[in-house]
């Protein structure tokens, strides 16, 4: 059964940093291009991340560049996601999701629960 | 604002049928790039409906199907339940960008 389990979220001050993983299961993740996407009930879902199998494509939302980053760690079936210099428009549920494709993009088949970061003061 | 545009709701009754229309351009849909359809309902992660413009996963019923031409995409939902109200966003790539968006949503009312 394919699982993806999401932590690292929480409540943060702007400016700070948190460091969100996913943790993979029951499938080749290498195999697989992997992306994360957020919530806000206002905005809806909003694409923010996607990476290939192995690490040679990776592209981000203009409203993240420059702040996060995307990595995996495929020895440890493991996604990443470091995001800096916080700010209250940032403040989402962070779903981990499975590309379909190794390179994408492709669409997203599997998806963990999500993970909360709350950025306020 | 993404770059695919959604009404932002729709409604019928149950037993009817719906469709929810995903506009984009000659950078995303318009350059041949597959567009996705995905249900997202309260307090669950998104499911995939369609994928690759027209193909359905395993258990999504045929009263799901996906459509594409031209700079848009459609996904046309029949016999309408209760359990379908939800809200539905399509997604493809952008090559101007080098993005996977999600277009603006909709959200199905069942009357």
């Amino acid at each position: 059964e394919v699982q993806l389990v999401e932590s690292g979220g929480g409540l943060v001050e702007p400016g700070r940093s948190l460091r969100l993983s996913c943790a993979a299961s029951g499938f080749r993740f290498d195999a697989h291009a992997m992306h994360w996407v957020r919530h806000t009930p206002g905005k809806g879902l909003e694409w923010v991340s996607g990476i290939t199998w192995n690490s040679g494509d990776i592209d981000y939302a203009d409203s993240v560049k420059g702040r996060f980053t995307i990595s995996r760690d495929n020895a440890k079936n493991s996604l990443f996601l470091q995001m800096n210099n916080l700010t209250p428009e940032d403040t989402a549920l962070y779903y981990c999701a499975r590309d379909k494709a190794a390179a994408g993009p492709g669409s997203l088949d599997y998806w963990g629960q999500g993970t909360l970061v709350t950025v306020s003061s | 604002q993404s770059v695919l545009t959604q009404p932002p709701s729709v409604s019928a009754a149950p037993g009817q049928r719906v469709t929810i229309t995903c506009t984009g351009s000659s950078s995303n849909i318009g350059a041949g790039y597959d567009v996705h359809w995905y249900q997202h309902l309260p307090g669950a992660a998104p499911k995939l409906l369609i994928f690759d413009n027209t193909k359905r996963p395993s258990g999504v019923p045929d009263r799901f199907s996906g459509s594409k031409s031209g700079t848009s995409a459609s996904l046309a939902i029949t016999g309408l339940l209760a359990e379908d109200e939800a809200d539905y966003y399509c997604q493809s790539y952008d090559n101007a960008l080098s993005v996977s968006p999600f277009g603006t949503g909709t959200k199905l009312i069942v009357l």
